[in-house]
């Protein structure tokens, strides 16, 4: 596709319940990320996937959070038994190999806003 | 630990005028690479600059350009003739070479006022 393509984009879920949100990155792009954006701070980094491989997960806050890229295009990042705090905008990327830099930078999709009630 | 302050909450700036955008950073890391994003209310972090540790040479793309300074660990956002469309939260984010994380500053709200 032309973007990075999330969904939904808005979420409500009451506390306890289980959401999974889509990430459907760029064509052709290896590198994908899962970011967290609470109200008011900037992105923090959750998980990093070099095609269907998960390299890095130290950002996920626990064990509630899991991702999955399976065939290493669309991943999804579930939220187990939702608390308050995980009310977030969760923003997915895709580069086109490897860790960010000059020449593979994030392309960003317009993130999911999740309400837990 | 990496650390990426953006000491300026908010900002406002006259249609036309010059701003710039402060950020500082901390980093032990000798590679790395420096980017400025801008996120509208649409939500997406869209790339608006990027600059590679090891080049001296500042970093443009049209009416944006930087400040880099290694030395002092500082990466300013220069926009140049602001337009209404340049309203937005704008973050600095930094990169080591060997690191799969991006780390983000807090982010400046920017205003361009008629």
């Amino acid at each position: 596709g032309a973007g990075v393509s999330q969904s939904p984009r808005y979420k409500v879920a009451k506390r306890g319940q289980d959401v999974a949100l889509r990430c459907d990155p760029i064509s052709g792009h290896v590198s994908l990320f899962w970011y967290q954006q609470a109200l008011g701070q900037g992105p923090e980094f959750l998980t990093y996937f070099q095609n269907e491989a998960q390299l890095d997960k130290s950002g996920l806050p626990s064990d509630r959070f899991f991702a999955e890229r399976p065939e290493g295009s669309v991943s999804t990042l579930k939220i187990q038994r939702t608390q308050q705090e995980d009310s977030a905008v969760y923003l997915c990327a895709s580069s086109l190999q490897g860790a960010p830099s000059y020449n593979s930078p994030l392309h960003f999709g317009n993130g999911t806003r999740l309400t837990v009630t | 630990a990496q650390t990426v302050t953006q000491s300026q909450p908010e900002m406002s700036v006259q249609e036309a005028e010059t701003v710039t955008l402060s950020c500082t950073y901390d980093t032990s890391e000798n590679n790395y690479y420096l980017f400025w994003y801008k996120q509208p209310p649409s939500r997406q972090m869209i790339l608006v600059i990027r600059q590679e540790a090891y080049k001296q040479q500042n970093a443009t793309e049209n009416r944006f350009s930087v400040n880099f300074q290694k030395a002092a660990k500082s990466f300013s956002l220069k926009i140049s003739d602001s337009q209404l469309g340049d309203t937005a939260m704008y973050f600095c984010a930094l990169t080591k070479n060997s690191g799969y994380a991006l780390n983000f500053g807090k982010g400046t709200s920017l205003l361009v006022t008629p």
